[in-house]
């Protein structure tokens, strides 16, 4: 079974553009959560999604969009980019929606901002 | 508000030697403990879990975590470290909410010497 992919891996952006990340999670599941790793702020939560409803969002700015198809491939926006953005972003995918059910984690998408 | 801290940002052992990664958690809730590994360029995997079951977990390649309810803990080990274990961990928190948000601890980088 294919694992929870992420396009593109890495990404190099100048401060003012923006944006879009891809997850496709693994066949079958129809949770995907998404994370920001930063050296300086860890591992932070950004989205929830299950069918295509974001469920829960975290505490970045409005410039963090995100959306989930019907597929359950999801896709991640940042706008008018900024040097702090830049992170590894994470994309978890579940069979279930309960919070104990098993996340499994993409290699990540690079995002470097100049 | 649910937390967690790991204690030791770089943990040495020497190949053989007992593995101990330490996580304090904090949370008003029955809690739902994680324990993932994430190696050089890769997403987070998951190591094991607690969900209110056996207080004592095992989980892959030889971890173990136990929970424990008065210290609010639930440290990592593992009773011979291998070089392969060389990688950096982090302990992570939910609870039943409904959402699979996870809120990680800082993360502790394991090297293993031979």
């Amino acid at each position: 079974k294919a694992g929870v992919t992420q396009t593109p891996r890495y990404l190099i952006k100048t401060r003012g553009q923006q944006v879009t990340l891809s997850c496709s999670p693994i066949s079958g599941h129809r949770s995907v959560s998404w994370y920001q790793q930063t050296p300086g702020q860890g591992l932070q939560f950004l989205f929830e999604y299950f069918s295509e409803t974001q469920r829960n969002k975290g505490n970045f700015p409005g410039r963090f969009s995100g959306r989930q198809f019907s597929n359950s491939r999801s896709e991640m926006n940042v706008s008018t980019l900024e040097l702090g953005d830049s992170a590894l972003y994470l994309c978890a995918s579940s069979l279930g929606q309960l919070s104990y059910n098993e996340q499994f984690f993409g290699p990540g998408t690079r995002l470097t901002v100049l | 508000a649910q937390s967690v801290t790991q204690l030791g940002s770089h943990v040495s052992v020497s190949e053989g030697a007992l593995v101990l990664l330490r996580c304090n958690y904090s949370s008003s809730v029955p809690p739902y403990l994680f324990w993932y590994v994430q190696y050089p360029n890769q997403g987070l995997q998951l190591l094991l879990k607690y969900t209110s079951a056996a207080t004592l977990v095992k989980g892959i390649n030889g971890f173990e975590a136990e929970f424990k309810k008065s210290e609010t803990s639930f440290h990592l080990t593992k009773p011979s470290a291998h070089m392969s274990d060389a990688a950096e961990y982090f302990c992570a928190v939910t609870s039943n909410t409904g959402f699979q948000k996870l809120v990680f601890g800082t993360g502790t980088r394991l090297l293993v010497s031979p």
